[in-house]
C-alpha cells in the first residue's frame, strides 16, 4: 500500500519570502500526486497535480511543485508568500492500478507572519 | 454549480445515538468516498463506493456504515456514536481515472 510522509507539521514564514513544503511518498507502483489547501473552516480545494509528463507542475495562487522519483518527492514550493496563503496543505498520492483511493499525509501549517 | 454537497454543517450528538450524515454529488463520478479529518492525522478513508451499487471499506471503517442509494448519493450512518468520532467528515468524488478528489465543506460532529 501507499503512504505519504509531511516531514514538517508547522512551516512558520515572514511575508513575500520564500517557502518549500516537504512530501514523500512510498508506493510500489507508478503514482499520481496531489496537494489540497484547505482555509480554516473550509474544505479542501486543489493546488496542483502530478499524473505524467513534464515533473514540474505548476498549480494556482503561484505553487508549483516538483515531482523527483529517485527520491520519491513531490516538495511544494511558492517564491514570495502572502499573508492570505496561511492555511493548511496536504500531500497525497493515488496509484495507477488497482483502488485509486487518494492517501493523504498529516499536512502542513503554512503560517504567514507580517 | 453545486459539486458535492454536504448535510448536516454541524450536529452534537450524546453518546449511543444515532445519526446520518449525507453527501450529493452533481458532476456524474462514479466515485464516492467519505473521510475524517483529526488533527495532526491529515485524512483517513471511512469507506468508498466505486460505482453505484458497491461499497468497500476504507483504512478506519469501524463503527460505521454506509449507502449508496444512487450515483449522486453517498450516505454514512454512525449506529451508535462514540466520543471517539468526534471529528471533521468530508465526502468527496472523483473521476475514476486519477482519483482526483473534489471535496464538500465538511460536517463537523461532536459526540458527547
Amino acid at each position: 500500500a501507499q503512504s505519504v510522509t509531511q516531514l514538517d507539521s508547522q512551516v512558520p514564514v515572514f511575508e513575500e519570502a520564500p517557502v518549500e513544503l516537504r512530501c514523500n511518498y512510498s508506493s510500489s507502483v507508478s503514482v499520481y500526486l496531489f496537494w489540497y489547501v484547505q482555509y480554516p473552516n473550509q474544505g479542501l480545494q486543489l493546488l496542483l497535480k502530478y499524473l505524467s509528463g513534464s515533473t514540474l507542475v505548476k498549480g494556482i495562487n503561484g505553487f508549483e511543485a516538483e515531482f523527483n522519483k529517485s527520491q520519491t518527492s513531490f516538495h511544494l514550493r511558492k517564491p514570495s508568500v502572502h499573508i492570505s496563503d496561511t492555511a493548511e496543505y496536504f500531500c497525497a498520492v493515488s496509484v495507477s492500478t488497482g483502488r485509486r483511493a487518494l492517501t493523504f499525509g498529516s499536512g502542513t501549517r503554512l503560517q504567514v507572519q507580517p | 454549480n453545486a459539486g458535492v454537497t454536504q448535510t448536516p454543517k454541524f450536529q452534537v450528538l450524546k453518546t449511543g445515538q444515532s445519526m446520518t450524515l449525507q453527501c450529493a454529488q452533481d458532476m456524474n463520478h462514479n466515485s464516492m468516498y467519505w473521510y475524517r479529518q483529526d488533527p495532526g492525522m491529515g485524512l483517513r478513508l471511512i469507506y468508498y463506493s466505486a460505482s453505484e451499487g458497491t461499497t468497500d471499506k476504507g483504512e478506519v471503517p469501524n463503527g460505521y456504515n454506509v449507502s449508496r442509494l444512487n450515483k449522486r448519493e453517498f450516505s454514512l450512518r454512525l449506529e451508535s456514536a462514540a466520543p471517539s468520532q468526534t471529528s471533521v467528515y468530508f465526502c468527496a468524488s472523483s473521476t475514476d481515472r486519477t482519483g482526483e478528489l473534489f471535496f464538500g465543506e465538511g460536517s463537523r460532529l461532536t459526540v458527547l
